[in-house]
């Protein structure tokens, strides 16, 4: 069964940082692309980064790029997001999710329970 | 970037009907579009893929359709399990966007 569990949420002051973690299991993680989607409070879905298998490529929506880093750690079997200069903007929940397998295949068929993060003074 | 344009809003009807929700792409977005349900307090969860690939496990009254820059998503005879929000996703191309969402009730 596959599984993804984010942890690394919580509160944080405008300007700081924060780094997010996913932990998977039940499939082989070194396979799949690796992703993450955002929802701010009552609000819809916003994708924020996605990884390569080897973590050689990384790709970001223009509104994290430059402040968001996603990678990967294959040994481990794990997923990270770190968050810099955060924004109010940037509260919301935090998916970790599952690409299918292969490159260019790039909807999400696995999501993660999420973690919240809230961006507040 | 691609804009996604979902309606309704929201929706409400009774079981065993038959509902649709449309989601409108800026362009064509070549079959590249995924479906999601998400219900109340919980993740989102996959139901379609490539416009009308329906993903494992997901019940058959689940069904997408369309091309071009006009999808669809069916459920046939509303269950009460369906209860819940759902959004449409095009992965054509980077930055891979959403719909707003529909919110679907029981009448």
């Amino acid at each position: 069964e596959v599984q993804l569990v984010e942890s690394g949420g919580g509160l944080v002051q405008p300007g700081r940082s924060l780094k997010l973690s996913c932990a998977a299991s039940g499939f082989t993680f070194s396979n799949y692309y690796m992703a993450w989607v955002r929802q701010a409070p009552k609000k819809g879905l916003e994708w924020v980064a996605t990884i390569s298998t080897s973590g050689s490529r990384t790709y970001y929506p223009d509104s994290v790029k430059g402040r968001f880093t996603i990678s990967r750690d294959n040994a481990k079997s794990s997923l990270y997001l770190q968050m810099n200069s955060l924004k109010s903007e940037d509260t919301a929940t935090y998916y970790c999710a599952r690409h299918p397998l292969g490159a260019g295949y790039n909807w999400f068929a696995y999501w993660g329970q999420g973690t919240l993060v809230t961006v507040s003074s | 970037d691609i804009q996604m344009t979902q309606s309704p809003a929201s929706l409400s009807a009774s079981l065993g009907e038959t509902v649709t929700i449309e989601c409108r792409a800026s362009e064509d977005i070549y079959n590249g579009l995924a479906w999601y349900q998400q219900k109340p307090g919980k993740s989102p969860q996959l139901l379609i893929y490539n416009a009308n690939s329906l993903h494992t496990g997901v019940p058959s009254r689940f069904s997408g359709s369309g091309s071009g820059t006009q999808y669809s998503l069916k459920i046939n005879s509303l269950q009460s399990e369906d209860v819940a929000s759902y959004f449409c996703q095009q992965y054509y191309d980077y930055p891979f966007t959403f719909g707003s969402g529909t919110k679907l009730e029981i009448k």
